[in-house]
């Protein structure tokens, strides 16, 4: 099946500092993809969608100035949370939707720790 | 706005037990659902998926039948083995939408 992938997994980081994940479709072109974040034993919150070329869009609540995303190409996806804070240590989840298929595919998720 | 609402876990079962895990949703329109499971270390994954009232999603073993009239959409598998320790989430979309509303996830752990 189709897979996405997330880079890194797992990022600890000094509060201040910005912190990039990258968000990749290993074997089909993404149209659009996804941004979510989840909160232990919370449900996945959807931050901002993004489509190749374009702006993303971005779920009230969620700053844009914070969290940069970018996605400049069919493949990649990136978010950058910018000025990190404790506050912001969270698991990131992306997904993708391929040009010529529906279905979402889920990266395996990056764990941001901010110290 | 959407939501979705599933039992919360953690789930502890034996192999070969009957799972349920509810789910109930509340939406304008007429929103699809789906079940999403993740294993450890990986990503979501589709489990299963119905569009319309009364369709019934199944997938290895696992079934889900779309309740207008009680707006649920509760999995069911009648007996579980050890691989299908995973969480398991219940989610909606709206009608020619992709974004989903997730449930908070329900932690399945099946014992030998």
């Amino acid at each position: 099946g189709a897979v996405v992938s997330q880079h890194p997994s797992w990022v600890i980081c000094k509060s201040g500092t910005s912190v990039k994940i990258e968000c990749r479709s290993l074997d089909f072109q993404a149209t659009t993809m996804f941004w979510y974040r989840q909160f232990p034993k919370q449900s996945l919150m959807l931050m901002a969608t993004s489509n190749e070329g374009s702006k993303a869009t971005y779920e009230q609540g969620v700053e844009k100035d914070k969290f940069l995303i970018n996605h400049a190409s069919l493949t990649l996806s990136t978010l950058t949370v910018t000025s990190a804070h404790p506050e912001d240590s969270s698991f990131y989840i992306c997904s993708a939707r391929g040009v010529n298929t529906g279905e979402l595919f889920f990266g395996e998720g990056s764990r941001l720790t901010v110290l | 706005g959407d939501s979705v609402t599933q039992m919360e876990g953690p789930v502890t079962l034996s192999e070969e037990a009957f799972l349920t895990i509810n789910c109930t949703y509340t939406a304008t329109g007429y929103p699809s659902l789906f079940w999403y499971v993740q294993y450890p270390g990986e990503g979501l994954q589709l489990l299963l998926k119905a569009t319309k009232a009364d369709d019934k999603g199944s997938n290895k073993g696992f079934e889900a039948t779309y309740r207008k009239e009680t707006t649920s959409f509760h999995l069911e598998k009648g007996s579980v083995q050890v691989s299908d320790s995973a969480v398991y989430f219940c989610a909606l979309s709206d009608a020619g939408s992709y974004q989903l509303t997730f449930g908070k996830g329900t932690k399945l752990s099946v014992i030998p």
